[in-house]
Parts: C-alpha cells; sequence; structure tokens
C-alpha cells in the first residue's frame, strides 16, 4: 500500500465554488502534514501546515484526522488563480512522503 | 527568498552526454536531500534520497547505474544524469527538509533538461 494516496483529479471547478481535497496516509506514526501547490513548470511551493487542531488561511482550510489518517484541504471562493496541482505531504522521521498530486482548475 | 538553489536552470545537450544537476541548500544544513522527476501534465516522481555520507537510497525502478548521486556535502546534493537519451528529457527537482518546528520540505527551483 503507498504511503500517500491522493485523488489525482482533474477538478473543474467554476469559479466562486468551494472544493475540497483529501489525502490518505498508511502510517500512524507519522507525524507532520502539508499541503503544497505547484503552478505549472514550477516547484512545489508550502501552501500551509497541517495540525491536528485544523489550521485557515483566508479561503484555506486545513484539518488533519488521525483516527482516519487523512487530511484535508478546502478551498472557499475559487477564485482564477486557484488554478495549480496541489501536492500533500507526510513526514516521518526525516523521510518525506507525497501523494501524486491534486490537479485544480478554475473555470470563468 | 530562496532556501534551495539548483543549477543550472535548465539544458539541452546531445544524447549520449552527461548532465550534471547541483542543488544547494542555503543558510541551513541537509543531511538529507530528495531528487525528483516531473514529465509535462505528470506528478512529482521521487527518483532518490540523497545521503550525506553515504549511499543514496533509489525509488524502484530508478537505474542508479544512470543516476549518479552525491552528497558530497551538509549543503550540496549533485545528480548526473549519465548518457543521456531523449527520453531523459524532464524537469528534475530537487528538495531539502529544513528544521524549523517540526521539518518543512523546501524544493530547488527545477531544472528543465531537453536531450537531443
Amino acid at each position: 500500500r503507498k504511503e500517500v494516496e491522493q485523488d489525482p483529479g482533474p477538478f473543474n471547478v467554476p469559479e466562486g465554488a468551494t472544493v475540497a481535497f483529501n489525502c490518505t496516509y498508511s502510517n500512524s506514526a507519522s507525524q507532520s502534514f502539508f499541503w503544497y501547490r505547484q503552478d505549472c513548470r514550477k516547484e512545489p511551493k508550502l501552501l500551509m501546515s497541517v495540525y491536528s487542531s485544523g489550521n485557515e488561511d483566508g479561503r484555506f482550510t486545513a484539518q488533519l484526522n488521525r483516527a482516519s489518517q487523512y487530511i484535508s484541504l478546502l478551498i472557499r471562493d475559487s477564485k482564477l488563480s486557484d488554478s495549480a496541482t496541489y501536492l500533500c505531504v507526510v513526514n516521518r522521521g526525516n523521510q518525506f512522503y507525497f501523494g501524486t498530486g491534486t490537479s485544480l482548475t478554475v473555470i470563468p | 527568498g530562496a532556501v534551495v538553489s539548483q543549477h543550472p536552470s535548465w539544458v539541452i545537450c546531445k544524447s549520449g552526454t552527461s548532465v550534471k544537476i547541483e542543488c544547494r541548500s542555503l543558510d541551513f544544513q541537509a543531511t538529507t536531500m530528495f531528487w525528483y522527476r516531473q514529465f509535462p501534465k505528470q506528478s512529482l516522481m521521487l527518483m532518490a534520497t540523497s545521503n550525506e555520507g553515504s549511499k543514496a537510497t533509489y525509488e524502484q525502478g530508478v537505474e542508479k547505474d544512470k543516476f549518479l548521486i552525491n552528497h558530497a556535502s551538509l549543503t550540496l546534493s549533485t545528480l548526473t544524469v549519465t548518457s543521456a537519451h531523449p527520453e531523459d528529457s524532464s524537469f528534475y527537482i530537487c528538495s531539502a527538509p529544513r528544521l524549523a518546528g517540526g521539518y518543512e520540505q523546501f524544493f530547488g527551483p527545477g531544472t528543465r533538461l531537453t536531450v537531443l
């Protein structure tokens, strides 16, 4: 079983919509969790870390469910500029495990 | 500013030549660095984990004799694509984790390799 599994999409949503991505991880000893954003032909950049209590940054909300071993990213009021690939990353010790990325296209 | 740099940012070479890509952590030490490859419209694929002072760990299906990794210092890892062929043309990205509270992964800007 893969360490991290993520629905590759693509997700095509209209502007203003709310969209959610999930990412599951297989090892309960995983320690830290992150969402990265990757634009076309660019390197991934950290969007937000994910904490047990959940965290919000503007239109973005990230949550961690340790019992079910998944993390989620919710984007409210989608903008055209949100179109990108969203990558979940899980850390355990000095190892990092990557999801395949979820492609999002926000349509005018 | 950037915390991980990569050089060169792009390279075009003839089939059969070898290409070396450098990945440097800026202002922090990284005993581990990661190398990825990404083909157009595909997801990032981990190739190998570079370990300072020891051999790299390669993912299944990645030829270690073709993709030579050397983690020469705590701030530098190099990936050499030996005898490159057109099918090796891709976007190569490195990353290094930095401890800041927990570990955060910082990615280099990537190297676009085109093999003619």
